[in-house]
């Protein structure tokens, strides 16, 4: 059965770092990019990159460029977003996804709820 | 890039159907064979429900069909039920691009 188990919730003060991370399992991880998406509390989707976990190919969002960090370690199945200083407009719940194809994601995360707060 | 355009709610009543569209332009829907559509429940992951434009995954229910023409993408739920009432976003590549972009969402209510 193929699953995204992402990390837990996190509270935590604007200016901290933070890394989270979305763990596959059920299938090749290599096989399929695996993206990142934003839903800030009552809001849409939003598209914030992708990252080949073959060979750590990133495409970023204009938007979220420079504000985040996609990365991944093949050898255990697990891809993650890094943020260097956090910022309250981060609080959000972020999906990690498998993309099978062009555009679009058959397996979801659970949803890792980030709150940063001073 | 700017999110695609769908219209922040659709009502519809029981066994009628609706549809819900997705707008763009020539540099993403117009020029792609890759929109999908994805339904969410509050609190709850998205669930992917058309692919490809017009392709259903396995276990989807065949209610659920996708359309593509010139800029517009759209997503119909036939016979609608209680259970379709939940949020629907499209999303497309971006073809002068790397790049991929959501649409705003579209609110189905069943009355």
């Amino acid at each position: 059965e193929v699953q995204l188990v992402q990390s837990g919730a996190e509270v935590k003060k604007p200016g901290e770092s933070l890394k989270i991370f979305c763990k596959g399992s059920g299938y090749r991880f290599t096989t399929y990019w695996i993206g990142w998406v934003r839903q800030m509390p009552g809001k849409g989707l939003e598209w914030m990159g992708i990252i080949d976990p073959a060979d750590s190919e990133t495409r970023y969002s204009p938007s979220f460029q420079g504000q985040v960090t996609i990365s991944a370690d093949k050898s255990i199945s697990t891809a993650y977003l890094h943020w260097s200083s956090l910022k309250a407009s981060d609080t959000a719940i972020y999906y990690c996804a498998r993309r099978p194809g062009e555009s679009n994601f058959d397996y979801w995360g659970q949803g890792t709820l980030v709150t940063v707060s001073s | 890039q700017s999110a695609l355009t769908q219209p922040a709610s659709v009502p519809g009543s029981p066994g009628q159907s609706i549809t819900i569209s997705c707008t763009g332009s020539s540099s993403d829907i117009g020029g792609s064979n890759y929109v999908s559509w994805y339904q969410q429940y509050p609190g709850k992951a998205p669930k992917l429900m058309i692919y490809d434009v017009n392709h259903r995954p396995s276990g989807v229910s065949d209610r659920f069909s996708g359309s593509k023409s010139g800029n517009t993408a759209s997503l119909t739920i036939s016979g609608l039920q209680a259970e379709d009432e939940a949020d629907y976003y499209c999303f497309s590549d971006i073809s002068s691009s790397t790049l991929e972009v959501f649409g705003t969402g579209t609110k189905v209510t069943v009355l």
